[in-house]
């Protein structure tokens, strides 16, 4: 089993409607949760981090964690095409200070 | 104010050969961690340098070695180059090792024939 799983795509989305990223995790001493964004050709871009149960919301991005569940989901409201790019899920065991990360899942928004 | 920067951009080795690659931590941080990226894979960790010390490791053999110099900038060192060594290699940044301000370089692309 991964470390850390996610679907690699490509999940399709039109424009305007919310994008669901959902990633999951084997080891339950992991401690926080990134999620980042990689355009094609380019270097991972920090989107936001969770480290407690629940929601959190940034603007049009809400991360949602389940510990007991063991999953981590980012929601994107009303997607736009820039939003299309592949989204990394990561993640930080306690007292690991390293991060582990998923393969990503490539997003693409239809206009 | 400067981001990570990483050099060279491109880099051609051929297989049993080494390689040196540097990277410069955006102002302010004082943590470089390198990760290996494979085409289609999420960033590999393969080390962290805090205060000049490698801090933390991941699983990558010894042929993966580094540095961190006084000024905080950092080397990543290859050696007996292998094909599947070839990916993106990316430098990150931090303050204090602290993940949740972690910023990437652009990378390092490096093609072993």
């Amino acid at each position: 089993q991964k470390e850390v799983e996610q679907n690699s795509g490509p999940l399709s989305v039109p424009e305007g409607a919310i994008a669901s990223l959902n990633c999951t995790y084997s080891d339950r001493g992991s401690q926080s949760f990134f999620w980042y964004r990689q355009y094609s050709g380019k270097s991972p871009e920090l989107i936001m981090f969770i480290y407690s149960n629940g929601d959190k919301e940034d603007g049009r991005f809400t991360a949602q964690l389940n510990k007991a569940s063991q999953y981590v989901s980012l929601l994107i409201r009303d997607s736009q095409p820039s939003d299309s790019a592949t989204y990394l899920c990561a993640v930080e065991n306690f007292g690991n200070e390293k991060l582990t990360f998923g393969t990503g899942t490539r997003l693409t928004i239809i206009p | 104010d400067a981001g990570v920067t990483q050099s060279p951009t491109h880099l051609i080795k051929t297989r049993g050969q080494q390689v040196t690659l540097r990277c410069s931590p955006k102002s302010g941080h004082d943590t470089v961690s390198w990760y290996q990226q494979a085409l289609g894979q999420g960033p590999q960790f393969i080390f962290q340098y805090y205060e000049e010390e490698e801090r933390q490791r991941g699983n990558f053999p010894d042929r993966f070695s580094g540095h961190q110099f006084p000024n905080y900038s950092s080397e990543l060192y290859v050696n007996a180059l292998l094909l599947g060594d070839s990916a993106l290699y990316l430098c990150a940044s931090s303050l204090g090792g602290d993940f949740y301000e972690q910023f990437f370089g652009p990378g390092t692309r490096l093609t072993v024939l």
